[in-house]
């Protein structure tokens, strides 16, 4: 079984300024984890995904996420904020043997001028 | 860019009556899902076909909830009769194999009333 955990539904941050997304998991099986973002009313467009090989994986729009086995996490960041970039984010894991995705409940992005 | 085809986008429906959703993935994409996403959470999987056979419809509340993807392309979801419950973004979404994102569709936005 799988379960992803986002820490804060709600992150607010200046335009520029770093953006850091969290997400946590659990696992029985080495997992494949995924980014998506949602913009509202509309369906999920993929970030970017960590499967095997290098653990910082980078994304589209400047994305990009670090897979940390030791701390089963895979947080998102990117260095500079746009407002473009308000949005709800959404990790979710997939065991390796599986094609089922677990999703985390998402956290709102709110990008302040 | 291929996209995944949904139909309705919006869908108002009386409590009792029956509902209807579609889906068309990606040409090629052996991997259909369909996940209810509640307002405020992640997506749920209802159901995972491979080809035209279910793989995993645990989650489908089946004394109520049907679906099918007869010749393995498009597929389609059934509520009889809906209950305002029913009341989510009903979200499609096809993978191209188990270590792909999923690209989804935009969704149907089913309220029930």
């Amino acid at each position: 079984a799988q379960s992803v955990t986002q820490l804060g539904s709600h992150v607010s941050v200046s335009e520029g300024a770093l953006v850091l997304l969290r997400c946590n998991y659990s696992s029985s099986v080495p997992p494949y984890l995924f980014w998506y973002v949602q913009y509202p009313n509309q369906g999920l467009q993929l970030l970017l995904k960590y499967t095997t090989g290098a653990t910082l994986v980078k994304g589209i729009n400047g994305f990009e996420a670090e897979f940390k086995k030791s701390e089963t996490s895979f947080h998102l960041t990117k260095p500079s904020a746009h407002m473009s970039d308000a949005a709800e984010y959404f990790c979710a894991v997939r065991l390796t043997n599986a094609g089922k995705s677990t999703f985390g409940d998402g956290t709102t992005l709110t990008v302040k001028p | 860019e291929a996209e995944v085809a949904q139909s309705p986008r919006y869908k108002i429906t009386e409590k009792s009556q029956a509902v209807a959703f579609w889906c068309d993935p990606i040409s090629g994409h052996a991997t259909l899902y369909w996940y209810r996403q509640i307002l405020g959470q992640g997506p749920e999987l209802l159901v995972q076909f491979q080809d035209e056979s279910v793989v995993d419809d645990s989650q489908l509340p089946k004394d109520r909830f049907s679906a099918e993807r007869l010749k393995g392309v498009d597929s389609t979801l059934k509520i009889q009769p809906a209950e305002l419950g029913d009341s989510a973004m009903y979200l499609c979404a096809s993978s191209p194999d188990i270590a792909g994102g999923y690209t989804f569709g935009s969704g149907t936005r089913l309220t029930v009333v």
